[in-house]
């Protein structure tokens, strides 16, 4: 069955990096994109971007271009959302998710079980 | 960006209620439209595609309406495991923007 297995919890401080995983399984990687989501404590869904699977290209957030970067091994069959210079309104749950689309985002049939990052002093 | 609206932010019905949750979009979105609930603690999961798909697994008496720019989802009958807050999200443009969500209780 589809699956996706994201990296653990993190606790960063102010203006460092983050980099969590997520390695997706039951499928072929290839045909499918990976979207990021993330969802800060009590608040809804903030949508971040996605990467294709097949072609490696992304799309960000305008809010967060130019901190974040998204990347996709397709021999590892796993994606990476790279988050830069963290201030106290990145803590959240970061989610990935599959992205039924090819080139471009559509919707996310399976979700990864999120990975909470903290930013604090 | 598009902006997108739900009606109610919140709603208590009883089991076996009837529950319409709408959204709107600023904009002409098509059908590019999807419904996800979420389980407090949980990922979020998803429901309807393209406005109106029931996506495999979900129970039937889920469905999805609307084109343009005005959508709906509705439980036909409302279950004790519905209790989740449910958004919905357009992909039609960049960026992908999702409602605030509707808490729904149950009484």
């Amino acid at each position: 069955q589809v699956q996706l297995v994201q990296s653990g919890a993190e606790m960063k401080k102010p203006g460092a990096s983050v980099k969590v995983s997520c390695k997706a399984s039951g499928y072929s990687f290839a045909t499918y994109g990976i979207a990021w989501v993330r969802q800060a404590p009590g608040q809804g869904l903030e949508w971040m971007g996605w990467i294709s699977g097949f072609n490696g290209n992304a799309d960000y957030s305008r809010k967060l271009q130019g901190r974040s970067t998204m990347t996709a091994d397709t021999s590892t069959s796993t994606a990476y959302l790279e988050l830069r210079g963290l201030n106290s309104d990145d803590t959240a749950v970061y989610y990935c998710a599959r992205d039924e689309g090819r080139t471009v985002t559509t919707h996310y049939d399976s979700w990864g079980q999120g990975t909470l990052v903290t930013v604090s002093s | 960006d598009i902006q997108m609206t739900q009606s109610p932010s919140s709603l208590s019905a009883s089991v076996g209620d009837r529950v319409t949750i709408t959204c709107q979009a600023s904009q002409d979105i098509s059908d590019h439209l999807n419904w996800y609930y979420q389980k407090p603690g949980k990922a979020p999961r998803l429901l309807i595609y393209d406005a109106s798909n029931l996506e495999t697994g979900v129970p039937s008496r889920f469905s999805g309406s609307g084109s343009g720019t005005d959508f709906s989802l509705t439980i036909s009958s409302l279950q004790p495991e519905e209790i989740a807050t449910f958004y919905c999200q357009q992909y039609d443009t960049l960026p992908v923007t999702f409602g605030p969500g509707t808490k729904v209780e149950i009484k």
